[in-house]
Formats: structure tokens, C-alpha cells, sequence
């Protein structure tokens, strides 16, 4: 496919339950971006992934939160012990260097609900 | 810090009109700036960005964007809306204080309606 794919693109879950969540970016992008969408809080960073580099993870709002990247390819988005507040649209980007200039490509998102 | 504001959260407008959604942002140094839309139960779609060069950027769908540095703004505008334009625009840039990262910091967003 041409664009960023996530899959699933709905999840219900149980409190206290894990889940993960996955990201295919678009072929031959190196930089790969998670974001979260809520009500209360909106747009917000959560992860960044290039290259072999070390990610940046200062978006992450607990150590429930990690991610994985595989090479330049897919990620998952790993939540742990979930609360209702992560109730949200967990939405992934690529882009092709990561640089300040490029451009962000969006997937359609997963929707998180925790009961 | 980066930041931006988007001061409408919601704009009305008929089919035919002009439209703005306007948007304005507090950087350090040069601003790099964005306007994505994203529809009902879609992800953004990008629509334009402003790097450097002509402060009237031309994007997708016949969107355009002016940037006014004296103003801090990069507000959005289309000439003849359409109902199709109906959807939640966002504004954001690109965060400098974080090394490389080219994270974005988005605005709360607006909701444009655009009616027949």
C-alpha cells in the first residue's frame, strides 16, 4: 500500500489489560512518529523512531507506555495495564529523514477504549 | 517553547464563500509550519507547510496558506468553499527545542462547516 497502515483500527479492552498496537509505515521512510488524540489533551507526541538512533521517547506519559520499532519497518505501540485515561486515537506518522522539513504521513488510527 | 493557537474552534461558512481558519504560533528562530484536515474516523491528511521562501504557500484540495512573520500567523484559506471542506483543520509546528526529532506541536483544532 501507498500509505501509512495501523491496524487494529479499534480496540475495547478491560482495564488492566495489555494490548498493542501496530504501525506499518510507508516503504523507504526512515523516521516513524506515534501521537496520541484525545478529547482532553488533543494531539500530542509520544514517540519518535530513526534509524538506528535511540528514540526519542519524552512524549511517553508512563512507564505503562513503550514502543518497538523494527529496523525501518513496523512498530508496535505497547500499553500495559491499561486505565480508562488511555482511552484515545493512537495515531502513527512516517516521514522519509525526520528532518525538520519533512513531511509527516498520518495512518488512520486505532481507537483505544478501556472499560 | 513551541506553541500554536488556533482561536476558533469552530468556523461556518456557506458553499461559494471564502474561507480562514487562522492560526497562530509562538517559536524561537524560524518557524516551520503545517496545516493538516482530518475527516470523520480518518488520520490527518496534510494539506500544506511552510519552510522558507514565499509567505503564500499553495496546497492540496486548492487550500493556501499565508505566512506573516511580523503577525506570528499562518492562517489557511481556500477562495470558494466547498461542503466537502467540512472537517477538523489543525495547525502545528515543528518543535526545535528537542534536537532532530521534527516532532510536531499541534493546535487544539477547528472545526469547519461549511453548509449549502
Amino acid at each position: 500500500g501507498a500509505g501509512v497502515s495501523q491496524s487494529p483500527s479499534n480496540k475495547v479492552t478491560e482495564k488492566g489489560k495489555d494490548v498493542e498496537l501496530r504501525c506499518d509505515p510507508i516503504s523507504g521512510h526512515t523516521a516513524l512518529y506515534w501521537y496520541r488524540q484525545s478529547l482532553g489533551q488533543g494531539l500530542e507526541f509520544l514517540i519518535y523512531f530513526q534509524g538506528n538512533s535511540a528514540p526519542d521517547k519524552s512524549g511517553l506519559p508512563s512507564d505503562r507506555f513503550s514502543a518497538e520499532r523494527t529496523g525501518e519497518s513496523v512498530s508496535t505501540l505497547t500499553i500495559q495495564r491499561t486505565q480508562q485515561e488511555d482511552s484515545a486515537v493512537y495515531l502513527c506518522a512516517s516521514s522519509f529523514e525526520g528532518g525538520r522539513r519533512d513531511t509527516q504521513y498520518f495512518g488512520p488510527g486505532t481507537r483505544l477504549t478501556v472499560l | 517553547a513551541q506553541s500554536v493557537a488556533q482561536p476558533e474552534d469552530q468556523v461556518n461558512v456557506a458553499e461559494g464563500n471564502p474561507l480562514t481558519v487562522k492560526c497562530t504560533y509562538s517559536v524561537s528562530g524560524n518557524p516551520y509550519l503545517f496545516w493538516y484536515v482530518q475527516y470523520p474516523n480518518r488520520g490527518l491528511q496534510f494539506l500544506l507547510k511552510y519552510i522558507t521562501g514565499d509567505n503564500l504557500v499553495k496546497g492540496s484540495y486548492g487550500f493556501e496558506a499565508e505566512f506573516n512573520k511580523s503577525q506570528t500567523s499562518f492562517h489557511l484559506k481556500k477562495p470558494s468553499a466547498l461542503v466537502s471542506d467540512s472537517a477538523l483543520y489543525f495547525c502545528a509546528v515543528r518543535d526545535r527545542g528537542s534536537g532532530n526529532t521534527g516532532k510536531l506541536i499541534f493546535g487544539q483544532g477547528t472545526t469547519l462547516q461549511v453548509k449549502p
